[in-house]
């Protein structure tokens, strides 16, 4: 069975730009999560969404917004890009309720010139 | 000077050897705890989880303990490998809303001498 998949892998924007990031979760998965890890650190919770609905949001400005479809798959958008949003980008999948175990992908590696 | 941030705790052994990384959470009101295994350029791992209402679970080559009065958790691997070198997060799932959003320890990175 496919892990979380994530598109693109590698993305280079400039300042004041904006980007679209890409998720499809495992299958029968119904919780997309997204995770932002600076170089260095642990990764911070952005959003989570279940059944298309936003469920929980993490400390980011509102220039950070996601959204999920009808098949699960999800995608996060950031705008008026800024150096300081380099950083790994991650989604995670999981059933649904939050004590699932949260399975992420490989990431979408944003670097901001 | 120093960068915050970038400056990971790490723990050298050698290969055989036993490993201890040990973890401090934040919110004494998070019942589910994980931990990762991220290596480099790819995203974390699964490697063992555990509830709150327990305070030891193990997996193949893998013990999670948890102290929940001095709010801390560890993981030891058994038998330590080179592919196990790894930088390794503990995560706590926050439950105080609706939904599940983990919080992660700053991670350490683990060194396998062959």
């Amino acid at each position: 069975d496919a892990g979380v998949t994530q598109s693109p892998t590698h993305l280079i924007k400039t300042r004041g730009q904006h980007v679209t990031l890409r998720c499809s979760p495992i299958s029968g998965h119904k919780s997309v999560s997204w995770y932002q890890q600076v170089l260095g650190q642990g990764p911070q919770f952005i959003f989570q969404y279940y059944e298309k609905e936003e469920r929980g949001r993490g400390n980011f400005p509102d220039r950070f917004s996601a959204r999920q479809f009808p098949n699960y798959s999800s995608e996060l958008n950031v705008n008026a890009l800024l150096l300081g949003d380099s950083a790994l980008y991650l989604c995670a999948s999981s059933s649904g309720t939050h004590t699932d175990t949260q399975y992420f992908g490989p990431g979408t590696r944003l670097t901001v010139l | 000077g120093e960068s915050v941030g970038l400056h990971l705790p790490t723990l050298s052994v050698q290969e055989g050897d036993n490993s201890i990384i040990n973890c401090a959470y934040s919110n004494s009101a998070s019942d589910y705890f994980i931990w990762y295994k991220q290596e480099s350029g790819k995203g974390p791992q699964f490697i063992i989880d555990i509830r709150s209402n327990m305070d030891k679970r193990q997996g193949q080559r893998v013990t999670v303990l948890l102290n929940k009065t001095v709010k801390h958790l560890s993981l030891q691997i058994a038998a330590t490998q080179p592919g196990d070198s790894a930088v390794y997060f503990c995560a706590e799932n926050y439950a105080g809303d609706q939904g599940g959003k983990l919080i992660f320890g700053q991670g350490t990175e683990l060194s396998v001498k062959p």
